[in-house]
């Protein structure tokens, strides 16, 4: 069974620039997140979606970041513009239900962003 | 509110030493607890979680955790380091159960 999928895995782009990430979660997974993960801290919750609803997402900086989940499988998470900032990695993770005592959480390997 | 402190940002064993690292956690309500590994340029592992029950904890790759409620901690344990132990440790907290809030992690070195 193939793992939660993110692509790009390194992304490099000018400050100002849009940028898009993707994420497959693992298959019937029905609850999928996406953290910011800064150079040297822990993960960080951006946003958590219930099949294709976003039932959190008070730490999404919505000025410039957007999100989606269509049909409540892949998902998507964009910035736009870049800022420097933005510089990090962007974690997806899934589970199976929401109660994270009981499944835990399968994380992607992440898309290593650089905003120069 | 929910929270986790990570005391050590780095810490150094020698390989077969006892490896500590340790955690405490802030919550309102009894915790869910949970250590995760992160290797280079990869997600997250889990290695174990403290949900109800028996407060010692047994993970994979040989760790273990203790859940003290009076100390409001957490740490992680392995009795003999070995040199693939080293990697990035995160302890992780949910109140909720709906998501987690992480520390900022632990490096382990492994010294040969």
């Amino acid at each position: 069974e193939a793992g939660v999928v993110q692509s790009p895995r390194y992304k490099i782009i000018e400050k100002k620039q849009p940028v898009a990430f993707w994420c497959n979660p693992i298959s019937g997974h029905n609850t999928l997140y996406w953290y910011r993960q800064n150079l040297g801290q822990g993960p960080e919750l951006l946003i958590r979606y219930e099949n294709e609803e976003a039932v959190d997402d008070s730490q999404l900086p919505k000025d410039r970041f957007s999100a989606e989940r269509l049909k409540g499988v892949d998902s998507t998470l964009k910035i736009q513009p870049a800022e420097l900032g933005d510089s990090a990695v962007y974690l997806c993770a899934s589970s199976l239900g929401s109660a994270v005592s009981t499944n835990g959480y399968t994380f992607g390997s992440g898309t290593r962003l650089t905003v120069v | 509110a929910q929270s986790v402190t990570q005391l050590g940002s780095h810490v150094s064993v020698s390989e077969g030493a006892l490896v500590l690292l340790r955690c405490n956690y802030s919550s309102s309500v009894p915790p869910y607890l949970f250590w995760y590994v992160q290797y280079p340029n990869q997600g997250l592992q889990l290695l174990l979680k403290y949900t109800t029950g028996a407060t010692l904890v047994k993970g994979i790759n040989g760790f273990e955790a203790e859940f003290k409620k009076s100390e409001t901690s957490f740490h992680l344990t392995k009795p003999s380091a070995h040199m693939s132990d080293a990697a990035e440790y995160f302890c992780a907290v949910s109140s909720n159960n709906n998501d987690m809030r992480f520390g900022a992690g632990t490096r382990l070195t492994v010294k040969p």
